[in-house]
């Protein structure tokens, strides 16, 4: 265990489905990242979350949506994701202007 | 654009030898320097890094390797074990990127026995 949780770590979901992925920390970091990792590509970063003000990426679709409660918890919310969505979904988190983040163990989806 | 590559998506050696994988980065802005190593079904975790004021740090056995002239960074670890077997990612970050990092694709390590 890294300190950074996710749930679930396996994720099966039709393309009509909602669901949401779910990331805890408690290491006492201000900023939380949603990472996405297809295969042979870089890490992509989806979303940042510092100091609870939200940075996106332009290029993540609008059927991936973010939600921070507060400093501990990130959410993913996905609906009417398409088959190329499927990836392994990681979360990170880091005191905002330090180096390095701390990775959860990640989420697998497969959208079929 | 994508500004940092690692262009060798694979690497196999044999257990005992050196593991040499190999960085490459664009943005002139980038001023601090990762290795992550990822294991199948875990997240990546942190290896070793670097600044952009020293050209080599050390860690046991790792050793990165900072040319910044050349925009190439690299990563030693001698001598290999069978364990280091994992996927390797770069990663880059600099003031103007707050605390995003920027990964290159990963370099799958298999160390043989």
């Amino acid at each position: 265990e890294t300190g950074v949780t996710q749930t679930p770590r396996h994720l099966v979901m039709g393309m009509t489905n909602k669901k949401s992925l779910k990331c805890e920390q408690h290491l006492g970091h201000n900023a939380m990242y949603w990472y996405k990792q297809s295969a042979k590509k870089p890490l992509e970063l989806m979303f940042v979350y510092s100091l609870e003000e939200r940075v996106e990426n332009n290029s993540v679709p609008s059927r991936f949506s973010p939600e921070c409660p507060n400093s501990s918890h990130l959410f993913l919310h996905l609906h009417t994701l398409q088959p190329e969505d499927s990836a392994l979904y990681l979360c990170a988190s880091n005191l905002y202007g330090s180096f390095g983040y701390t990775f959860g163990s990640g989420t697998r989806l497969t959208v079929v | 654009d994508q500004q940092v590559k690692q262009n060798s998506p694979s690497l196999s050696v044999q257990e005992g030898r050196i593991s040499i994988l190999n960085c490459d980065y664009t943005n002139s802005m980038f001023d601090y320097f990762l290795w992550y190593k990822k294991y199948p079904a875990e997240g990546p975790t942190f290896l070793i890094s670097i600044s952009s004021i020293k050209d080599k740090n050390e860690d046991g056995r790792f050793t990165v390797f900072l040319n910044k002239s050349a925009k190439h960074l690299s990563l030693h670890i001698v001598p290999s074990q069978p364990g280091d077997s994992a996927v390797y990612f770069c990663a880059a970050m600099g003031e103007t990127s707050g605390s995003r990092l920027t990964f290159g694709e990963g370099t799958q390590l298999t160390v043989n026995p």
